[in-house]
């Protein structure tokens, strides 16, 4: 099974900061004869379901603000929040969809500085 | 606008069974991989399963978890996925999720299933 790492497990940012949470995975997700990395993000407030953000890493779902990036290939990945919002308090989590089984992160919880 | 309601949650008791309905609306439904994601009371998410498209081959796959215990279905003609759950654990208990395509785009609300003597 691929293993996803996060780090920080939980972080606090000021308003209007950069916030950056890191995903590793124990072996690659880059998928070679299409050069896409299987790796997607989602945000999860209290309360609700999870909400996709990214998918293959880098691409931004229909809707979601452009303060939101993804990068990385292989088994490094970031997600970047370039100016932190109050409503982006939550609970981020990565999630490999390379080979079954498919597995998440353990989740990074963002908070207000 | 895509729509996934699950229903069929509940109490059980260890060692009983539970099928989960997921009603799907917004898309072609025929057409989509499905998933089930689970998280458990104040945990993070794990993913429980997913069934291919028929045209794809129809094919589920598990996690060793729930391997053997748990089976998808799903009825196209009335775009209705199903978890059916046998030989229910205690550390079963979560809030089920049935999502959309293969990175799980779209998200129901979920139904909360208690595994409990």
């Amino acid at each position: 099974d691929i293993v996803m790492t996060q780090s920080p497990d939980s972080l606090a940012v000021s308003l209007g900061e950069r916030a950056t949470i890191n995903c590793k995975s124990s072996q690659s997700v880059l998928y070679s004869s299409n050069n896409n990395n299987y790796l997607a993000w989602y945000q999860q407030k209290p309360g609700q379901p999870p909400k996709l953000l990214i998918y293959w890493a880098s691409t931004r779902e229909s809707g979601v603000p452009d303060r939101f990036s993804g990068s990385g290939s292989g088994t490094d990945f970031t997600l970047t929040i370039s100016s932190l919002q109050a409503e982006d308090v939550a609970v981020y989590y990565c999630h490999q969809y390379y080979s079954t089984p498919y597995t998440f992160g353990q989740g990074t919880k963002l908070e207000i500085k | 606008e895509v729509q996934l309601v699950e229903s069929g949650g509940g109490l059980v008791k260890p060692g009983g069974s539970l099928r989960l309905s997921c009603a799907a609306s917004g898309f072609t439904f025929s057409n989509a991989w499905m998933n089930w994601v689970r998280q458990a009371p104040g945990k993070g998410l794990e993913w429980v399963g997913r069934i291919k498209s028929k045209t794809d081959g129809g094919t589920t796959d598990f996690p060793a978890p729930v391997k053997g215990r748990f089976t998808i279905s799903r009825d196209d003609s009335k775009n209705t996925l199903y978890l059916q759950m046998n030989s229910l654990k205690t550390e079963d208990t979560a809030v089920y999720y049935c999502t959309t395509g293969r990175w799980s785009d779209s998200w129901g609300q979920g139904a909360l299933v208690t595994v409990s003597s």
